[in-house]
């Protein structure tokens, strides 16, 4: 099994300022996720962290409002940058060591923008 | 369309009853099916795996179901206790297990 410690856990940011969430991992993975969730919504994937190349965006979500770093296969951040109150949200760190294993996932990042 | 529909929304039950939660999905091709527990404030927990032969899968006093026929799946939890207040959350991999699929949620409340 892999521990994924998230940070912070929370924060409450003043809009136009942006937010780094880091996502450590206690064992190597192949691959790395960012979910959002929304109030009493399921998750959405944000994007796949690649390890020494961009991340892979799903639709609706750009790199510059949401640039993800990946730069080991123990360690992930994503930015939530020029934050908004529609940012408000859970966001949550993935990772699994391939398609069909388990797939672990942070305590996630509660954040607020007022 | 890739889609997974959970019933029911919410669920509220006394301590020490059983009950089951469904999953209805869509996705094709299928690789495999999970059940994840999501307690406020935390992240998902996985309970189960199961792949297309599996119709069956017991976790403790959980047990999920699968038919790959009708592409349903279940989660009966036993004996509930108060810890098993929760939002489960059922998820669906499509092809070969890249994509997850998640479902809504059922929110679960498991009151004295």
């Amino acid at each position: 099994s892999a521990v994924i410690s998230q940070k912070p856990s929370r924060d409450i940011c003043q809009r136009g300022t942006s937010l780094t969430i880091q996502c450590q991992v206690d064992s190597q993975v192949t691959m790395m996720f960012w979910y959002r969730q929304q109030p009493g919504q399921s998750l959405t994937l944000i994007a796949t962290a690649n390890q020494g190349s961009e991340a892979t965006y799903e639709s609706g979500f750009v790199i510059d409002k949401f640039p993800i770093s990946r730069p080991n296969l123990t360690f992930s951040t994503l930015t939530v940058s020029n934050m908004s109150p529609e940012d408000s949200s859970i966001y949550l760190c993935s990772a699994r060591q391939g398609t069909s294993t388990e797939a672990f996932f942070g305590q996630g990042t509660r954040l607020t923008v007022v | 369309k890739n889609q997974v529909e959970q019933s029911p929304q919410s669920l509220i039950i006394l301590e020490g009853k059983n009950c089951t939660l469904q999953c209805n999905y869509t996705v094709s091709p299928f690789s495999n099916l999970r059940w994840y527990k999501q307690d406020t404030g935390r992240g998902p927990v996985s309970l189960t795996i199961m792949t297309f032969s599996e119709n069956t899968k017991s976790n403790g006093r959980y047990t999920a179901t699968l038919d790959a026929d009708t592409k349903q799946s279940s989660l009966h939890i036993t004996a509930s206790q108060l810890s098993d207040s929760a939002s489960y959350i059922c998820v669906v991999s499509d092809g070969y297990g890249q994509n997850f699929v998640f479902g809504p949620g059922t929110r679960l409340s498991v009151l004295p």
